[in-house]
Formats: C-alpha cells, sequence, structure tokens
C-alpha cells in the first residue's frame, strides 16, 4: 500500500516548455487535490476532483489544467510553463470530499522553470 | 487581514520544553480547524483536528476560540523528532463540500537537546 505516489520527483523546465506531473492513489479515495507550496506561502489549491468524472478550479488554476483519468490517477498539465510556476507541487487525496476527511499527501515534485 | 495567520518563528526550544503555537483565521464562519506537521523536505501530515471543545492526543492539545478566531496548539514534553512546521490549517464556509482548505505559512520548531 503505498498511498499517494507522484512521478517525476524533481523536474527543470525551460521557458515555454510543457510536461504533465503524474498522481496516483491506492487507497481507493473519490477525492483528489493538486496543491503548490511556494517559500513564505501557504500550500495553495490549484484544482481538486471531489469524484471520478468532476473536477474544479481552487485558488490558483491559471496556467494549468487537469485530467482524472480514473479513480486512482489525477494528473497536472503545464501547457506552457512559466518561471512563476517555479514550485512543489503536492497531489493528496481524501475519501469523500468534505472536511472531514483527511487528507493524505504524496512526496512531492519539485519544479524549476528557468 | 489574511485568511489564517501563524508566527513563523523560528521557535528554538530545548528539549523537554513546553511551546505554544498560535494561529488566527479571518472568516467568523469557518467550521473546520485543523493542524498538519511537515518536516524539511516532506509533505504535510495530519497532526490532530481542532474541536470546539478542545482535544487532547498524548504530548498534544489543541485549544479553539471561536470569539477571538483564534487555534493553539501546546507540545509539552517537547522531543527532538517534534521539530518540524506546524501547518495551521482551515476550512472556510465557501469550501463547502468540497473540503477545500485554506493553509498557513507554518510555524517552525526546533527541538535542541
Amino acid at each position: 500500500n503505498a498511498g499517494v505516489t507522484q512521478t517525476p520527483k524533481f523536474q527543470v523546465l525551460k521557458t515555454g516548455q510543457s510536461m504533465t506531473l503524474q498522481c496516483a492513489q491506492d487507497m481507493n479515495h473519490n477525492s483528489m487535490y493538486w496543491y503548490r507550496q511556494d517559500p513564505g506561502m501557504g500550500l495553495r489549491l490549484i484544482y481538486y476532483s471531489a469524484s471520478e468524472g468532476t473536477t474544479d478550479k481552487g485558488e490558483v488554476p491559471n496556467g494549468y489544467n487537469v485530467s482524472r483519468l480514473n479513480k486512482r490517477e489525477f494528473s497536472l498539465r503545464l501547457e506552457s510553463a512559466a518561471p512563476s510556476q517555479t514550485s512543489v507541487y503536492f497531489c493528496a487525496s481524501s475519501e469523500a470530499p468534505g472536511p472531514s476527511y483527511e487528507q493524505y499527501f504524496g512526496p512531492g515534485t519539485r519544479l524549476t522553470v528557468t | 487581514r489574511k485568511e489564517v495567520e501563524q508566527d513563523p518563528g523560528p521557535f528554538n526550544v530545548p528539549e523537554g520544553a513546553t511551546v505554544a503555537f498560535n494561529c488566527t483565521y479571518s472568516n467568523s464562519a469557518s467550521q473546520s480547524f485543523f493542524w498538519y506537521r511537515q518536516d524539511c523536505r516532506k509533505e504535510p501530515k495530519l497532526l490532530m483536528s481542532v474541536y470546539s471543545s478542545g482535544n487532547e492526543d498524548g504530548r498534544f492539545t489543541a485549544q479553539l476560540n471561536r470569539a477571538s478566531q483564534y487555534i493553539s496548539l501546546l507540545i509539552r514534553d517537547s522531543k527532538l523528532s517534534d521539530s518540524a512546521t506546524y501547518l495551521c490549517v482551515v476550512n472556510p464556509p465557501y469550501g463547502g463540500s468540497q473540503g477545500n482548505l485554506i493553509f498557513g505559512k507554518g510555524t517552525k520548531l526546533s527541538v535542541k537537546p
């Protein structure tokens, strides 16, 4: 039982390049989330998926797209990377939407855009 | 006023000390409150939920003061392994059923031998 896994762990992109961050969970959770964490800032929600087949914008969605591929997998795509997207990206999952359900985080992807 | 505010620290304390962290939140209609722990270069993990009546888990005690919009975390008998950043987390009313959480920037604790 690996919990929440993310790939890659590290990535360096040049401005304008695209990439997809992958996230998978093996806990049969319904809800999944993408956050970014920047120095001096709290984690901020980018997108979430309350259940398979649905996605919604969070606090900072601009420049990102997501796909809930199936119940296990939730990917985050940067179509044209910008230096402002340099950050640590965390994927999380919870049994169901709602604050009563603990969110479990993956180990993070450290992305640098030059 | 920022949605969730915490003293960033760092708090440098000796082993065995008692240390308290405070957090304030701006939206009086917020309903759910949590403390998460994040080790250096690791992912956040839930430490404990915070209930209106206050709650305790071993050496950790969390308190909520709705009137003052204030949350606290008390750690007694600090251990070296308690060294981490502690994140105050609030579920605002507009988060609704989606469980959207607002994270504070965190308070860094360093426990020294």
